[in-house]
């Protein structure tokens, strides 16, 4: 089946630094991907849809300058977490849609700002 | 109204149980129904997809939607310790090709 690859799976960083995540479509191509976040006990928070070749849309009450997102290629997109701050801490997860048959998740990133 | 909600449990049941996991909706526009399972600490994994409404069986697994009450269920026969996990339901598209997640409930089957 589709795999959706994600990396790094742990980071760890300093408060004020960046941090950059990758999601790529390994076996297929994905033209649009989400990038979702998670904190303990609660479900998957759309944060963004990122579209190759254009700007990404996102959701009401995410900082796009914080959270920069890249689709270079049809099977790479880039969350860059800008500034970190101990908030900032979260699961982050990437999927890619595979038109009507759902999302193919990554396998998620656990950031901690300290 | 949430759009998509879930019992967050936690559920607990013994090895060998017939578990009943469901999630309501409120869009009727709906047309995709999914339930995904999710490890600690792992990403979200695709377990059942149907369209509309009806039953769909996977070995232990049955998904049912009933878009006339707009609830979704997932069944797990002879549940085993390895389900142990927290399950999503999700439902959609709303707009563009975003789906909307139920908070996921923690599921423990004990040996």
């Amino acid at each position: 089946g589709a795999v959706v690859s994600q990396h790094p799976s742990r980071v760890i960083c300093k408060s004020g630094t960046s941090v950059k995540i990758e999601c790529r479509s390994l076996d297929f191509q994905a033209t649009t991907m989400f990038w979702y976040r998670q904190f303990p006990k609660q479900s998957l928070m759309l944060m963004a849809t990122s579209n190759e070749g254009s700007k990404a849309t996102y959701e009401q009450g995410v900082e796009k300058d914080k959270f920069l997102i890249n689709h270079a290629s049809l099977t790479l997109s880039t969350l860059t977490v800008t500034s970190a701050h101990p908030e900032d801490s979260s699961f982050y997860i990437c999927s890619a849609v595979q038109g009507a048959d759902g999302y193919t998740f990554g396998s998620g990133t656990r950031l901690t700002v300290v | 109204q949430k759009e998509v909600e879930q019992d967050p449990g936690p559920l607990s049941v013994p090895e060998g149980a017939i578990v009943s996991l469901n999630c309501t909706y409120s869009n009727s526009a709906f047309q995709y129904f999914m339930w995904y399972r999710q490890y600690s600490r792992k990403g979200p994994e695709l377990l059942m997809y149907t369209y509309s409404s009806g039953n769909k069986e996977d070995g232990r697994f049955t998904a049912q939607v009933d878009k006339s009450s707009k609830y979704i269920s997932l069944f797990i026969r002879d549940s085993q310790p390895s389900d142990s996990a927290t399950y999503l339901c999700a439902t959609g598209p709303n707009y563009g090709q975003n789906f909307v997640f139920g908070p996921g409930t923690r599921l423990s089957v004990l040996p």
